[in-house]
């Protein structure tokens, strides 16, 4: 069974630039989360997606937007970057109406 | 407003005690709550979940205790062992959408 990947690993842009994150479901699972983990805090929930459908939002401004593929995998995108955007990115994946969510490595997103 | 809160930002045990990592919610609609370990580099590993109908569940060193009442869980580890050194973060679920998590308590076990 595969689990979550993501691409890629680390990611240095400056302020202002736009920036595109993917991510690849684990193997049986159709919906795909997206958090923010900021250093020394716990993730924040940026959205949900589930056939290829935005699924659910938490408090990100719109320049946060993102999509999913036929084959489950999803992208995240964030234009005008600022400094704040500076953290790690991760993905989870889960079975719809299933609470246990299954994250990947994450990717390191620095703004300069 | 910080709806999940631990505490105790670290924790340090002796190899082969117990482990007691604590976390507190104020949101009454959350149904399910998680407990995941973090390694530096790694993604959040999910570890052992319990719904809100239940008080306790068990899975081998891992036990969660939910008290509703208080707004409570806890996550127990006995024995603890070296490689159990992480960060723990406890998390609920107000449905199936999104997690909501605490910041996190970075436990040491010392040999």
């Amino acid at each position: 069974e595969t689990g979550v990947t993501q691409s890629p690993t680390h990611l240095i842009k400056t302020r202002g630039q736009q920036v595109t994150l993917r991510c690849s479901s684990q193997s049986g699972h159709n919906t795909v989360s997206w958090y923010q983990q900021a250093l020394g805090q716990g993730p924040q929930f940026i959205f949900q997606y589930y056939r290829e459908e935005e699924n659910g939002r938490g408090n990100f401004p719109p320049r946060f937007s993102g999509l999913q593929f036929p084959n489950y995998s999803s992208e995240l995108n964030v234009n005008a970057l600022e400094l704040d955007d500076s953290a790690l990115y991760l993905c989870a994946s889960s079975r719809p109406d299933t609470y246990e969510q299954y994250f990947g490595p994450g990717t390191r997103l620095t703004v300069t | 407003d910080q709806q999940v809160k631990q505490n105790s930002p670290s924790l340090s045990v002796q190899e082969g005690r117990i482990s007691i990592l604590n976390c507190d919610y104020t949101n009454s609609m959350f149904d399910y709550f998680l407990w995941y370990k973090k390694y530096p580099a790694e993604g959040p590993t999910f570890l052992i979940s319990i719904s809100s109908i239940k008080d306790k569940n068990e899975d081998g060193r891992f036990t969660v205790f939910l008290n509703k009442s208080a707004k409570h869980l806890s996550l127990h580890i006995v024995p603890s062992q070296p490689g159990d050194s992480a960060v723990y973060f406890c998390a609920a679920a107000p449905g199936a959408q999104k997690l909501v998590f605490g910041q996190g308590t970075r436990l040491t076990i010392n040999p």
